[in-house]
C-alpha cells in the first residue's frame, strides 16, 4: 500500500512570508493529523481531522496557522506570516480512525522540513 | 498539557548488546505505541500495545504495557548498526482522541 505522501520535502523562507504544505493520506484512512516536530523533540499535534471535519485544533496557533481537508482526502497546512520559531519538520499522519475508544496506529509521511530565516 | 517522561535521552552501545528504554507518566494510558525515526524520515510504527500487562515482540524488539497502565518499556536484543535512530513512545491517555509523544531516545550502535 502507498504510504502518506507529503510535499515539498524542504522549504526555506524568510520570516513574515507565507508557506503551504500538502499531504495525501493512505487511501481509506479517515483520520488525518498534522504534527510539528522541533529538532530534538517529539512530534506535537497541531490539528486532527476526521474525514473533512476538525476533531482537535487546540494547539494550532490560529493567528498564523490554518489547515483544511476538503473532500476528506488531501490536506494543506498553511503558515502566514511565518516566524523564526516555526522552523521545524511538519509531519502529516493518517489512521483508519476506529469508531471505538482506542486510537488506530498512526502512519507518518516523511515530513516537510521548514527553515525560516 | 499531558507529559510523558522518556528515558534515557540517548544511548551509546556496542553492537550485539541489549538495549532497554522506557516511558512513564502520572496519567493512565489506554494505548502505547513505539515508533522509530531515522534522519529525514517520518516515525515508523514498531509495536502497538492495547492491554495492561501485554507483552509483544516484533523480531528483536519486545515492548510491554505496564501493569499500572502508566508506563511502557521497549527492549532491543542483540543490537545491530541499523538499529540506529530515535525511538519514540506515544500513548493515548484515557479516552483522548490524540496521541502524546515522548521526547525520544537517540540510539547509537558502535561497531
Amino acid at each position: 500500500e502507498a504510504g502518506v505522501a507529503q510535499s515539498p520535502r524542504y522549504k526555506i523562507i524568510e520570516k513574515r512570508q507565507s508557506v503551504a504544505f500538502w499531504c495525501n493520506p493512505i487511501s481509506g484512512h479517515a483520520t488525518l493529523y498534522w504534527y510539528q516536530q522541533i529538532l530534538g523533540q517529539g512530534p506535537k499535534l497541531l490539528i486532527q481531522f476526521q474525514n473533512n471535519g476538525v476533531v482537535d485544533d487546540s494547539q494550532l496557533p490560529k493567528d498564523r496557522f490554518s489547515a483544511e481537508r476538503l473532500k476528506g482526502v488531501d490536506s494543506t497546512l498553511k503558515i502566514q506570516p511565518a516566524k523564526l520559531e516555526d522552523s521545524a519538520v511538519y509531519l502529516c499522519a493518517s489512521s483508519l480512525g476506529s469508531p471505538g475508544i482506542r486510537i488506530s496506529p498512526l502512519h507518518f509521511g516523511n515530513g516537510t522540513r521548514l527553515t525560516v530565516t | 498539557g499531558q507529559q510523558l517522561n522518556q528515558s534515557p535521552q540517548s544511548m551509546f552501545i556496542q553492537e550485539g548488546e541489549d538495549v532497554s528504554m522506557n516511558c512513564t507518566s502520572s496519567s493512565i494510558f489506554n494505548t502505547w505505541l513505539w515508533y522509530k525515526q531515522e534522519p529525514g524520515e517520518g516515525p515508523v510504527l514498531l509495536i502497538a500495545l492495547y492491554k495492561a500487562g501485554e507483552l509483544t515482540s516484533n523480531g528483536r524488539l519486545t515492548a510491554q504495557f505496564g501493569i499500572t497502565r502508566k508506563d511502557s518499556f521497549l527492549n532491543i536484543s542483540a543490537s545491530i548498526p541499523s538499529d540506529v535512530g530515535i525511538y519514540f513512545c506515544a500513548g493515548q491517555i484515557g479516552s483522548a482522541r490524540q496521541l502524546t509523544f515522548g521526547s525520544g531516545t537517540q540510539l547509537t550502535v558502535l561497531p
